[in-house]
C-alpha cells in the first residue's frame, strides 16, 4: 500500500543532543512537508520541499534542519538550538505544487518527541 | 498573514444528529481548502478538498462548502456516528502552504 512512514513513533532527546526524525513516502509525490503540533495550537509548518535538493523554511524553522537527497525521503533534524522541542511532529506529502494549486496533502502517523 | 478560526472548539452530540462545523479565515486569496480528521495520537486523514472555484464538495455523509469571498467554510456531517468522534481541522492553502486552525473536537455518544 502507498503511504507515508514516519519513524520512530516515540523519541527522547537529551540536553545538547541532535535527533533526526525519518519520513519516507512511496506515493511518488514531489512535495514534502514537516509540521509541528503543540496542544491547543494548530499545526505549524517547519520546512517544505517542492523538489529534490531544494527546500524552503516555513514559519518556525529556527532550531531545525532538513535535507532532500531523494524524492522518497525528507528527514528532519531537531538540533540542540531548538530549546522547546517537545511536540508531535507530522510529515506530509503531495503532488507537485510549485505553481500553487489543488493537490491534497497526505500525512504520516507522526513522531512524538520528548525531552529527557 | 492568514489566520484560521474554528468554531466550536468542542462539540458533544448524541448519535444520529446532523451537525455543522465552522471554519473562518482572514485572507480570501486561497487556492483551495482542505478538511482533515485527526484521531488521538495519530496523523491527519484528508476528508475533502474544495478548490477555490468550487462552492461545495461531498463525500458520503460529509459535505463541505466554501464561501471564499467571506472567508468561510463549513463541514456538514449527516447522521453522526460514534466512529465520527475525532478532531476536525480545516486548512486553507496559501499558494504552496496549508494554514491550519486549532480544530473542533467532536464526541458522538451512542
Amino acid at each position: 500500500d502507498g503511504g507515508i512512514t514516519q519513524s520512530p513513533k516515540y523519541l527522547f532527546r537529551k540536553e545538547g543532543q541532535n535527533v533526526t526524525l525519518s519520513c519516507e513516502q512511496n506515493l511518488n509525490h514531489d512535495a514534502m512537508y514537516w509540521y509541528r503540533q503543540d496542544p491547543g495550537q494548530g499545526l505549524r509548518l517547519i520546512y517544505y520541499s517542492q523538489i529534490v535538493n531544494d527546500f524552503q523554511k516555513g514559519d518556525i524553522a529556527e532550531g531545525y534542519s532538513v535535507s532532500r537527497e531523494k524524492k522518497e525521503s525528507f528527514p528532519l533534524t531537531v538540533t540542540s538550538a531548538q530549546k522547546n522541542p517537545t511536540a508531535f511532529y507530522l510529515c506530509a506529502s503531495s503532488m507537485e505544487t510549485r505553481t500553487g494549486g489543488n493537490q491534497p496533502q497526505h500525512f504520516g502517523d507522526g513522531t512524538r518527541l520528548s525531552i529527557l | 498573514k492568514q489566520e484560521v478560526t474554528q468554531i466550536p472548539a468542542a462539540l458533544s452530540v448524541p448519535e444520529g444528529e446532523n451537525l455543522v462545523l465552522n471554519c473562518s479565515f482572514t485572507d480570501s486569496a486561497i487556492y483551495n481548502l482542505q478538511w482533515f480528521r485527526q484521531d488521538p495520537g495519530k496523523g491527519l486523514t484528508s476528508l475533502l478538498l474544495i478548490q477555490s472555484s468550487q462552492r461545495e464538495q461531498t463525500s458520503g455523509r460529509l459535505n463541505a462548502s466554501l464561501d471564499k469571498s467571506s472567508g468561510r467554510s463549513t463541514l456538514y456531517i449527516a447522521a453522526s456516528q460514534p466512529g465520527d468522534s475525532a478532531t476536525y481541522l480545516c486548512a486553507p492553502q496559501d499558494f504552496q502552504k496549508l494554514v491550519f486552525g486549532t480544530g473542533t473536537r467532536l464526541l458522538v455518544s451512542p
